[in-house]
């Protein structure tokens, strides 16, 4: 089972900052957050990974607060294109375990 | 570089048929993965190879599916005979580091092949 808890769906307006949240409050101290997305007829697509601190790259930023209980995945403006399902999930290391997906959560932007 | 390439894209068959996918995941990357997706649930992971040995197929309902990953690279996914609930998608993934390693790394998934079952 997943061990991360999201809510089903979201809206935001094009151009504004989209913020996910994302609860784990079972997550172990060698664990780390991992965000991914889905965009409709695709495969799964890497956004960003973090373990306590917090991480920015070209795509997003990755906040994790000090408990590491919850993370808030933050897409500083978001476009049409960013319309997806985006999955919070808890792993030890993305290449060598197994990604256990929940539900995500269904992003939508509107312009 | 080029992507994780699946073939076919689409597969519509009869219940007892048989069916088979293909993968080829990124060049030089270790680990190879197939996950199943049905309608509107997250992918679920079916097998893990970490070159051409099975690292987890805990998961795999193998009294109809089989999957190979032979020399290491390619690798095909085969259901038989299919039943109407394998309706799916079938996503293929590949990672650079093998499993134990150290380093933290990412899957990437190919566009996956939607399977039909009448």
């Amino acid at each position: 089972d997943a061990k991360t808890t999201q809510p089903p769906s979201m809206d935001c307006a094009e151009g504004r900052a989209a913020n996910l949240p994302c609860n784990h409050s079972t997550i172990s101290g060698n664990e780390y957050v991992y965000w991914y997305r889905q965009i409709h007829s695709q495969g799964p697509q890497y956004i960003i990974h973090g373990l306590k601190n917090n991480e920015t790259n070209e795509m997003a930023s990755l906040i994790i607060t000090e408990d590491r209980k919850s993370s808030t995945l933050i897409l500083p403006h978001a476009t049409l294109r960013d319309t997806a399902v985006y999955y919070c999930i808890v792993s030890l290391t993305g290449g060598a375990q197994k990604l256990v997906f929940g539900q995500g959560t269904r992003l939508t932007i509107n312009p | 570089e080029a992507g994780v390439a699946q073939s076919p894209r689409y597969k519509i068959i009869e219940k007892r048929q048989s069916v088979a996918f293909w993968c080829n995941p990124i060049s030089g990357h270790a680990t190879l993965y197939w996950y199943q997706q049905i309608l509107g649930q997250g992918p679920k992971l079916l097998i893990q190879f970490q070159n051409n040995g099975v690292v987890d197929d805990s998961q795999l309902p193998k009294d109809r599916f089989s999957a190979e990953r032979l020399k290491g690279v390619d690798s095909t996914l085969k259901i038989q005979p299919a039943k109407l609930e394998d309706s799916a998608v079938y996503l293929c993934a590949s990672s650079r580091v093998a499993s134990g390693g150290p380093l933290t790394d990412t899957q990437y998934f190919g566009p996956g092949t939607r399977l039909t079952v009448l």
